[in-house]
């Protein structure tokens, strides 16, 4: 399957910092991605969708505010966990929508995730 | 909106078993797409397979065969003869045409005892 890439695989930053997770489609080009979170030892939850060149789409009881996601180009998109708490410490895991049109045919392909650690 | 359920929280058996993993879900939409993922503890997401709605042939690859039946909204998962590296946390998702985003269940963990 096609390729998603996500960095840094793993961060540990101070409570009220600010953390940018990237999420990038290294072999196809993504119309949507998707953003979600696992906390240990539970399932994925989507936290907001973001079509290329305009706003993301958040689900309900997700701050837009908190959780930035800018989603400038075909191949990449990030995630600005703001003012990060311990209560945001998570597994957060991108996903890629590949474009109808292109090889993959509208499958959808995840990276590797980033585990976010708040002291 | 659509939902999934997996009821079996935790499961475990001895390796050679074979086991079930049952998925149930709930959309309202004519074309979805149903899908099995593996996580191990690296946390990675492995995809298994992806079913259309419209396919309600049954798949084997390999040790691995899915049930899908559209009559009682189910898409069960066995593995044969079980072995230890298929110990992991597995889930099933669904996708409806019309919105694109996947919902997952609550997983299932799989424990294979040597």
């Amino acid at each position: 399957g096609a390729v998603v890439s996500q960095h840094p695989s793993w961060v540990i930053c101070k409570s009220g910092t600010s953390v940018k997770i990237e999420c990038r489609s290294l072999d196809f080009q993504a119309t949507t991605m998707f953003w979600y979170r696992q906390f240990p030892k539970q399932s994925l939850m989507l936290m907001a969708t973001s079509n290329e060149g305009s706003k993301a789409t958040y689900e309900q009881g997700v701050e837009k505010d908190k959780f930035l996601i800018n989603h400038a180009s075909l191949t990449l998109s990030t995630l600005t966990v703001t003012s990060a708490h311990p209560e945001d410490s998570s597994f957060y895991i991108c996903s890629a929508r590949a474009a109808p049109s292109g090889r993959w045919l509208d499958e959808q392909f995840f990276g590797p995730g980033t585990r976010l650690t708040v002291l | 909106a659509q939902k999934v359920t997996q009821a079996q929280t935790e499961i475990s058996v001895v390796e050679k078993e074979d086991v079930t993993l049952d998925c149930v879900y709930e959309t309202r939409d004519t074309t979805y797409y149903l899908f099995w993922y593996k996580q191990p503890p690296s946390g990675e997401l492995v995809f298994l397979i992806r079913r259309n709605s419209f396919d309600e042939q049954n798949e084997i690859s390999g040790r691995y065969s899915w049930n899908f039946q559209k009559s009682t909204s189910s898409f069960n998962f066995t593995i044969t003869a079980s072995q230890v590296v298929d110990s992991a946390v597995y889930f099933c998702a669904l996708s409806e045409a019309g919105n694109n985003d996947m919902r997952f269940g609550a997983g299932t963990r799989l424990t294979v005892k040597p």
